[in-house]
């Protein structure tokens, strides 16, 4: 297993409501990249932190933020839950922006009713 | 951007056989290219990787293969077991690290 960990497991929140997800990076990785996993697909790309600033992000709206911290720890916010926001939120830490392996976290898996 | 494009969607194979999985990318700027296996309610795992400037890479029973020219990268599993089955992912990459997935592929291996 890597050393990456997620918080917390599983979350059940209320369309509309704000969540907040947790990602420890494993030793020595300064980059995190945020992935949504829907049920039966790939994980589409969020976004992705270098040194505390956000360094790319995909096709999501301003509702997805994130944060990453002087220790490379990382949070994903999302505002004004949606049901299309249910799914498995994973992280996935490297080494450095340009190191091209990622490893994945346990995944938080969202349920939006 | 990128467009990653995987088939099969699903693959039942005989303990024993090979599997071939194949992934296709848009974007010529690409270098990197990993392959992921995901078994139920566990992370994506990192099998196998390979860069644009190789054509072949092997790992014991795994193997992937790389065509830049006609954009296209496939993984082989050779002499399938029980544990191989899970699905798989592929993605493609540029320098600065967003992957994007293929839409994985459900491997059932039968004994």
């Amino acid at each position: 297993e890597t050393g990456v960990t997620q918080s917390p497991t599983h979350l059940i929140k209320t369309r509309g409501q704000q969540v907040t997800l947790r990602c420890s990076s494993q030793s020595g990785h300064n980059t995190v990249s945020w992935y949504q996993q829907a049920l039966g697909q790939g994980p589409q790309f969020i976004f992705q932190y270098y040194r505390e600033e956000e360094n790319g992000r995909g096709n999501f709206p301003p509702r997805f933020s994130g944060l990453q911290f002087p220790n490379y720890s990382s949070e994903l916010n999302v505002n004004a839950l949606e049901l299309d926001d249910s799914a498995l939120y994973l992280c996935a830490s490297s080494h450095d922006r340009g190191s091209y392996e990622q490893y994945f976290g346990p995944g938080t898996r969202l349920t939006v009713t | 951007g990128e467009n990653v494009e995987q088939h099969p969607s699903t693959l039942s194979v005989q303990e024993g056989d090979s599997a071939v999985i194949k992934c296709t990318y848009s974007d010529s700027a690409s270098n990197y290219f990993p392959w992921y296996k995901q078994e139920l309610g566990k992370r994506p795992q990192l099998i196998i990787d390979i860069r644009s400037n190789v054509g072949e890479k092997k790992d014991q029973r795994i193997a992937v293969t790389l065509n830049k020219t006609a954009k296209h990268f496939s993984l082989h599993i050779t002499e399938t077991q029980p544990e191989d089955s899970a699905v798989y992912f592929c993605a493609a990459t540029d320098s600065w690290g967003k992957f994007q997935f293929g839409a994985g592929t459900q491997v059932v291996v039968t004994p």
